[in-house]
């Protein structure tokens, strides 16, 4: 089992529709990042979350650390938001701090 | 915001070819440096972690001999795959953090596209 589960793993949509991708872990971290890789392959940091909630523009953040999940929203889907959305924590056992990394969600938003 | 620098972006070279990576900091002193791995339709994976003026920490079944790591200064690190052969054909990316925190913010070079022939 991977130690950082994301879902689903595509996700297709309209247009202006609610996205929800979710996270769950099962390894202590002291950091949860969400991340963007387009088609390229470049990766795009669009929060890093320890506790609560962060939101930024149409993106929302969630973290839940009792129950080890979190969930990335986004409102009113466009389709430039198509891209692999990853999730990816900070390793608390880690010595370095590095990240492990979710398999990616790949979402097609359609006009 | 803080920009990583990754270059080339992609190399297409024969078999037996070395290779080697650049990752920059361009703004900010990077202590730490990170490569991953991605193969298709797979998770990013560690391979390593250089901190500037150390050698670097390789992740079990990562040959340090062939994926050649140095970090000598604050702005830079390099990745040399050495002798380059199909199975190492991969997507590379460099992260970079400035301070020790492990909780401080990583940022990420746009990758490079390693095809060998």
């Amino acid at each position: 089992k991977n130690e950082v589960e994301q879902s689903p793993q595509n996700l297709t949509a309209q247009e202006g529709e609610f996205i929800t991708i979710n996270c769950s872990y099962s390894v202590g971290i002291s950091a949860l990042h969400w991340l963007q890789q387009h088609p390229g392959g470049g990766i795009v940091s669009l929060f890093m979350l320890s506790s609560g909630k962060k939101k930024h523009g149409r993106l929302i953040a969630t973290i839940n650390i009792q129950e080890k999940h979190s969930s990335l929203h986004i409102t009113a889907s466009h389709p430039r938001d198509s891209a692999v959305y990853i999730c990816a924590v900070v390793n608390y056992g880690g010595s370095q701090g590095n990240l492990i990394f979710g398999k990616g969600t790949k979402l097609s938003v359609k006009p | 915001g803080a920009v990583v620098s990754q270059h080339p972006s992609w190399v297409i070279c024969k078999s037996g070819t070395s290779v080697k990576i650049e990752c920059r900091s361009l703004d900010f002193q990077a202590t730490t440096m990170f490569w991953y791995r991605q193969f298709p339709k797979q998770s990013l994976m560690l391979m390593a972690t250089s901190n500037e003026g150390s050698k670097a920490t390789y992740e079990q079944g990562v040959e340090k001999d062939k994926f050649l790591i140095n970090h000598a200064s604050l702005t830079l690190s390099t990745l040399t795959v050495t002798s380059a052969h199909p199975e190492d054909s991969s997507f590379y990316i460099c992260s970079a953090r400035g301070g020790y925190r492990k909780r401080a913010p990583q940022h990420f070079g746009d990758g490079t596209r390693l095809s060998i022939l």
